[in-house]
């Protein structure tokens, strides 16, 4: 069975610390590793990953995968109150023919204090 | 473009009735998901579309749920009878294309299901 961990579960920071979360897979014919940020309501996409070693970048958000260790990270610096939500690492893998499949984490919720 | 809507945006029902959850796709977009979040499980795959036909249902909970796409902008997942432990976020999504570095997906706002 395909997993995705996430951690921490949860985090707690100042606003202008760095952050660093987390997410490992095992998965069967991996496609690729996408992050979502989801606030109250549905999640937002962040990032897509298909390759090792290059890193995404999108202002002070970064992630870079690794496929040869399974995981993924995804960095905010200078955080800031509106960075809090629940962060959502999904592994993509593909399941015979043209069928698809998508496994999420559970996601770290990060809170950013004032 | 108005994004993915889904309708309700809350239900409350009893247990043993009929759910119908709605979805209308970002208009131009070949594939549909339907997902299930929850706090035990997180998000869920539940069934996806590619131009209105099911591909993967793989992720259905069982036989109570059901998806249709009767056309390319409008799908509905139905839960017949309703259980408790079927209350969760219920998200719809969309995207244009399944291939690779080109499948971001849109999410709606979702349905909150509380079955009583």
């Amino acid at each position: 069975e395909d997993k995705v961990v996430q951690s921490p579960l949860s985090l707690v920071v100042h606003e202008g610390d760095t952050v660093t979360l987390n997410c490992s897979y095992e998965v069967t014919n991996f496609r690729s590793l996408l992050w979502y940020k989801q606030e109250k309501k549905a999640p937002t996409f962040l990032f897509m990953l298909t390759s090792s070693g290059i890193e995404k970048k999108s202002g002070r958000l970064s992630s870079i995968l690794d496929k040869k260790e399974l995981f993924s990270i995804l960095n905010i610096t200078a955080t800031q109150t509106g960075d809090s939500a629940v962060y959502l690492c999904a592994v993509e893998a593909d399941s015979g023919g043209s069928n698809y499949k998508l496994t999420f984490g559970k996601g770290t919720l990060l809170t950013v204090n004032p | 473009d108005a994004g993915v809507i889904q309708s309700p945006r809350h239900e409350v029902t009893e247990m043993g009735q009929e759910v119908t959850l709605r979805c209308k796709p970002i208009s131009g977009h070949d594939y549909l998901f339907w997902y299930r979040q929850t706090m035990m499980r997180g998000l869920e795959l539940l069934i996806y579309f590619n131009n209105n036909v099911p591909i993967d249902d793989s992720g259905m909970p069982e036989d109570r749920f059901s998806a249709k796409m009767p056309n390319a902008s409008f799908s509905t997942l139905k839960i017949q009878p309703s259980e408790p432990r079927d209350s969760a976020v219920y998200f719809c999504a969309s995207s244009k294309y399944l291939d690779r570095g080109r499948d971001e997906q849109y999410f709606g706002p979702g349905t909150r299901l509380t079955v009583t």
